[in-house]
């Protein structure tokens, strides 16, 4: 059983366009992230969600909303989407108050065109 | 905010060799961890090694151990006995005590035949 998974893993898709990525974990944990990866590999934090509740909101356009509907759910909606969304995201989670490590799902590449 | 610094955009090592990645980060905070992410071709976020800040011994996981200089900031990665499978991008990463995790720039490694 995959811990952290998103669907799509593969998405393409029209400048414009509204697309949502889901990502669902199975570990039981209460804290969820989504990180962007850009095309030089460098990872930048999104979101980040305690039990459906927003705690990190990065400087992120408001054409991305991450809704939360249980604890093991955070999918990601993106509107109007233009060709600089085109990156890798990932979702992660971990659980609340552990000082450990996150855990990634597999990414889901959007490629806008 | 915290910054983390890998300087060696891409590095390259002998099969059985050793490889040493650097990884210098900035923080004001006095309890964090610190991690190394490995993300091979099949872009996988996948975790090497954790280091807690207060522990001053470096942690081994078999051939991947850390030196780790909490004053100097620098959390270095030595790959010993290096094999193919090693290839991959490695990312530093920092955990504040809000548990957001901020990855560095990323290494490219490629260990060759």
């Amino acid at each position: 059983d995959t811990a952290v998974s998103q669907t799509p893993k593969y998405l393409v898709t029209q400048m414009g366009n509204d697309k949502s990525i889901k990502c669902e974990q199975n570990l039981g944990h209460d804290t969820m992230y989504w990180y962007k990866q850009d095309s030089k590999k460098f990872l930048k934090i999104m979101f980040s969600y305690n039990n459906k509740e927003l705690i990190i909101n990065e400087t992120v356009p408001n054409r991305f909303s991450p809704k939360s509907p249980d604890k093991a759910h955070l999918n990601l909606h993106i509107n109007s989407l233009e060709l600089g969304d085109s990156a890798v995201y990932f979702c992660a989670s971990r659980p609340l108050g552990y000082t450990g490590e996150l855990f990634f799902g597999e990414g889901s590449r959007l490629t806008v065109l | 905010a915290q910054t983390v610094t890998q300087s060696q955009p891409e590095m390259s090592v002998q099969e059985a060799e050793t490889v040493t990645l650097s990884c210098t980060y900035d923080t004001s905070e006095s309890n964090y961890y610190l991690f190394w992410y490995k993300q091979p071709p099949s872009r996988q976020m996948i975790l090497v090694i954790r280091q807690e800040a207060y522990k001053q011994q470096n942690a081994t996981e078999n051939r991947f151990s850390v030196n780790f200089q909490k004053a100097a900031k620098s959390f270095s990665l030595k790959i010993s006995d290096s094999q193919l499978g090693d290839t991959a991008m490695y990312f530093c990463a920092f955990m504040n005590a809000g548990n957001m995790l901020t990855f560095g720039g990323g290494t490219r490694l490629m260990v060759k035949p």
